[in-house]
């Protein structure tokens, strides 16, 4: 069975960073994308960016270019998101989430349980 | 960028009802769109992929259809359990987007 399993719930101050992270087990980790996908409160998903763990490469939601970085430590087989300069509107709930299918990034197959971001002063 | 468009917002039914739900892409997307189903609290479960194959282990209640800019989501006899928000998903080049969301709520 697959499973990603989230760190835990984060208070922040605007202006601060936040670190979340993602481990994997269940699969190969380093044959399937990792993805992050985030909730604001009372809102829809909004896909952040993802990660190729074979070869590190990453793609980013135009809006979180040069805010976001996500990174794949294979020897942990963990996935971490870091976003810097936390506003209030970066409150929200955090999901890792990957694809069924090796190599191929269309479609999230397997969630995390989320993590929560509070971005408060 | 492309965008998602779902309609409706909300829609309200009962139990045994056929609901569909529309998702419309501001660009042809072939045939990748997705449809999932999310409940209060959790993350959301993958229902259909590439437009209308079902996901292992979901009802044949839900399916999907379309293709290029309008695809739709179905339920064709509602069941306590679907009572959740459904959202589309497109890939198109390594960009992923969601619709708004529909809340499917109790009549």
């Amino acid at each position: 069975e697959v499973q990603l399993v989230q760190s835990g719930t984060e208070v922040k101050k605007p202006g601060t960073t936040v670190k979340i992270s993602c481990r994997v087990s269940g699969h190969t980790f380093i044959d399937y994308y990792i993805h992050w996908v985030r909730q604001a409160p009372g809102k829809g998903l909004e896909w952040v960016g993802l990660v190729d763990p074979e070869d590190h490469e990453t793609i980013y939601a135009e809006k979180f270019q040069g805010r976001v970085t996500i990174i794949a430590d294979r020897s942990a087989d963990t996935a971490y998101m870091e976003v810097r300069s936390l506003t209030s509107e970066d409150t929200a709930v955090y999901y890792c989430a990957s694809p069924g299918t090796p190599h191929v990034t269309r479609y999230f197959h397997h969630w995390g349980q989320g993590s929560l971001v509070t971005v408060s002063s | 960028d492309l965008q998602m468009t779902q309609s409706p917002s909300t829609v309200s039914a009962s139990v045994g009802d056929r609901v569909t739900i529309t998702c419309r892409a501001s660009q042809n997307i072939g045939s990748w769109l997705a449809w999932y189903q999310q409940k209060p609290g959790k993350a959301p479960d993958l229902l259909i992929s590439k437009a209308s194959s079902l996901e292992s282990g979901v009802p044949s209640r839900f399916s999907g259809s379309g293709s290029g800019t309008e695809f739709t989501l179905t339920i064709s006899s509602l069941q306590p359990d679907d009572f959740a928000t459904y959202y589309c998903q497109q890939y198109n080049s390594h960009a992923f987007t969601f619709g708004q969301g529909t809340n499917l709520e109790i009549k």
